[in-house]
């Protein structure tokens, strides 16, 4: 089946660096990807879609400039949060989707939690 | 904006007990998403909902799709340990809007 990757499985930061997160498709070519966040006890929340070789799109109240999407491969995406804060510690999720039909199936990577101090 | 709304919230059961969960919508939807996701996991995908009325069936759990398509629900026949975790339904069409989720857990 579709796997998906994610790296870091989880990291600690201190208040103010930056993190990058990557998600890759293994074996097979991931048109879109999406990135999600979650925070305990709560349901997944869609930060941005992002195309392969175009800008990613961003869902209202997500700050594109906190968060930096790069599509630039069909098998890579990578979410950096910019000048962390506690209040961005979250689980973060991304999913690729092979196809380009909406019914087409998400595969979910297996998250990267993020500790900012 | 459009979102689906997912009862309960929590559901505690006794092993052996059955479950549902359900989603409801107040527009139509194209198709209707199920995730499994196990405490500290990722969701994994369960199924995807396409056509009016739609029953699918896996092993003890059965997926529904409402005639309107506008809601939609998970049943668990004879809930087993293995269970735990929360189930989220997800509104296709493009981008997937998740359900808040219903937290199932189950005593031996």
């Amino acid at each position: 089946g579709a796997v998906v990757s994610q790296h870091p499985s989880w990291v600690i930061c201190k208040s103010g660096t930056s993190v990058k997160i990557e998600c890759r498709s293994l074996d097979f070519q991931a048109t879109t990807m999406f990135w999600y966040r979650q925070f305990p006890k709560q349901s997944l929340m869609l930060m941005a879609t992002s195309n392969e070789g175009s800008k990613a799109t961003y869902e209202q109240g997500v700050e594109k400039d906190k968060f930096l999407i790069n599509h630039a491969s069909l098998t890579l995406s990578t979410l950096t949060v910019t000048s962390a804060h506690p209040e961005d510690s979250s689980f973060y999720i991304c999913s690729a989707r092979e196809g380009t039909i909406s019914t087409d199936t998400q595969y979910f990577g297996p998250g990267t939690r993020l500790t900012v101090l | 904006g459009q979102q689906v709304m997912q009862i309960p919230q929590y559901q505690h059961v006794q092993e052996g007990e059955d479950f549902t969960t359900y989603c409801n919508s107040s527009t139509t939807l194209s198709n209707i998403q199920w995730y499994k996701q196990r405490p500290g996991g990722h969701p994994v995908f369960l199924i995807q909902l396409v056509k009016s009325g739609e029953v699918k069936k896996q092993k003890r759990l059965t997926f529904q799709f409402g005639e309107a398509k506008k809601n939609s629900s998970l049943h668990i026949t004879a809930t087993q340990t293995t269970d735990v975790g929360t189930y989220f339904c997800a509104q296709g069409g493009g981008k997937l809007i998740f359900g808040q989720g219903t937290e199932l857990s189950v005593k031996p």
